[in-house]
């Protein structure tokens, strides 16, 4: 069993519905990361949280909205996305102090399929 | 700026023989690097890390990589190739100088490892 648990594990939407992609850690980590995995390409760093407070965006189009309520939930709410959205979206979760050396530690993936 | 590059899309091995799945690097300062594996349909697990120290590194599964800073390379190794090794390996990269933040891996895109029977 991972410690970073991704629900919905599949979801299939259409271009005009709005949902939400859940992440939760059990690793008591104070970082929360989105990836996104398309096919053929390096994974594309979306959002970053550390201490709940949002430290990068990637130039991610505002069809996608982050929330972290605290350093162990992360949310990624989708609305009006397009066919080119379609991947597998990976939450990530680390330590931020305490000799971090940057290991990451991901949940299973939500695999998004816009209609 | 920091980069991975992962040369070949694809690499077949016959399951006994020697494996060796090829990553390059670049960042600024020195490298924190890491190999990751995905299986079809999960997230990524952590296989390695190198940090500081002894430029061969051991991980899981009998993986162990081999850091060299003059060619900036961390190739993934393994002496026996097994069938169950088949996957989807990422190499990735975080700057050192970047200190205790939250500011993620740069990865490669990915090698796939076929292990043929």
């Amino acid at each position: 069993e991972t410690g970073v648990t991704q629900t919905p594990r599949h979801l299939v939407m259409g271009m005009t519905n709005k949902k939400s992609l859940k992440c939760e850690q059990h690793l008591g980590h104070n970082a929360m990361y989105w990836y996104k995995q398309s096919a053929k390409k390096p994974l594309e760093l979306m959002f970053v949280y550390n201490f709940k407070e949002q430290t990068e965006n990637n130039s991610v189009p505002s069809r996608f909205s982050p929330e972290c309520p605290n350093s162990s939930h992360l949310f990624l709410h989708l609305h009006t996305l397009q066919p080119e959205d379609s991947a597998l979206y990976l939450c990530a979760s680390s330590r931020t102090s305490g000799g971090n050396t940057g290991e990451l530690f991901f949940g299973e993936g939500s695999r998004l399929t816009v209609l | 700026a920091q980069s991975v590059a992962q040369p070949e899309d694809q690499v077949n091995v016959a399951e006994g023989n020697p494996l060796t799945v090829k990553c390059t690097y670049s960042v600024s300062g020195n490298p924190y690097l890491f190999w990751y594996v995905q299986y079809p349909n999960r997230g990524l697990q952590f296989l390695l890390k190198y940090i500081t120290g002894d430029n061969l590194v051991k991980g899981s599964y009998g993986f162990e990589a081999e850091f060299n800073k003059s060619q900036t390379s961390f190739h993934l190794k393994k002496p026996s190739a097994l069938v169950s090794d088949s996957a989807l390996y990422f190499c990735a990269v975080r700057d050192m100088s970047s200190g205790g933040g939250a500011d993620g891996l740069t990865f490669g895109k990915g090698t796939h490892l076929i292990i043929q029977p």
